[in-house]
């Protein structure tokens, strides 16, 4: 079976700071694609990125980074220079290679929130 | 046209009626699902649908009916819901198909239909 955690249920930062929303993983299999969706207030996912488990180059996209270490089945998200308009609820998912299509296991979710 | 849209935005309705959520995208996309979340929870999976027909039924209850009449269009009829019912439901569409080397196709998920259950 596949598990996400996502130990922090709630941030609180002040815009600019740089926060890291924590993603640890659990599954038997050796291919698995992991992903981070953002959640703003209107309701809508959005997705972030996508990352399979052969590829563990860290990834930047401009104020946002990603550390994927399978050694510690983590997948952590870096906002640098936070801004407000970050505010959401930040999923991480797991999807297994033996699926047909796409079939997302989510983490609980962290809620942050940016303080002007 | 990246968007997935859904209609409408909030419903509020009583145990004894029956409505419809509905949910389109011009994305070209044959596989599209619903979800339903709870608050300060993630989206639960409920239904696929893969080229038009039913793959995978999360064992929601018959009171929730999902259709799907074309590639574009995916519909959600609701009859005799309980208040526990009440939550964010949300529609999503992807490409279909194996896991390719770049790996699984990303879901695009619409804004939701927030329904209350009176």
């Amino acid at each position: 079976a596949q598990k996400v955690t996502q130990a922090q249920t709630e941030i609180s930062v002040v815009e600019k700071e740089d926060v890291t929303l924590d993603c640890v993983y659990e599954t038997r299999d050796t291919t698995y694609y992991l992903f981070w969706y953002k959640q703003p207030p209107s309701g809508e996912l959005v997705f972030l990125i996508r990352r399979n488990s052969f590829d563990e180059q860290n990834e930047i996209s401009g104020r946002y980074s990603w550390n994927f270490q399978k050694s510690t089945s983590s997948f952590n998200f870096t906002i640098t220079a936070s801004q407000v308009v970050d505010s959401a609820v930040y999923f991480c998912a797991l999807n297994l290679e033996e699926t047909s299509g796409s079939r997302l296991t989510f983490g609980e979710g962290t809620q942050l929130t940016v303080n002007p | 046209d990246t968007e997935v849209t859904q209609t409408p935005k909030h419903l509020v309705m009583g145990m004894t009626n029956k409505k419809s959520l509905k949910c389109e995208q011009h994305m070209g996309h044959r596989a599209m699902y619903w979800y339903k979340q709870k608050a300060k929870k993630p989206p639960e999976l409920m239904f696929v649908y893969s080229y038009e027909k039913l793959s995978i039924n999360e064992s929601v209850p018959s009171r929730f009916s999902p259709e799907c009449p074309n590639s574009s269009l995916l519909n959600l009829h609701l009859h005799a819901l309980q208040p526990e019912d009440s939550a964010l439901y949300l529609c999503a569409s992807s490409q279909v198909g194996e896991i390719s080397a770049g790996g699984p196709p990303v879901q695009f998920f619409g804004p939701g239909t927030r329904l209350t259950v009176l």
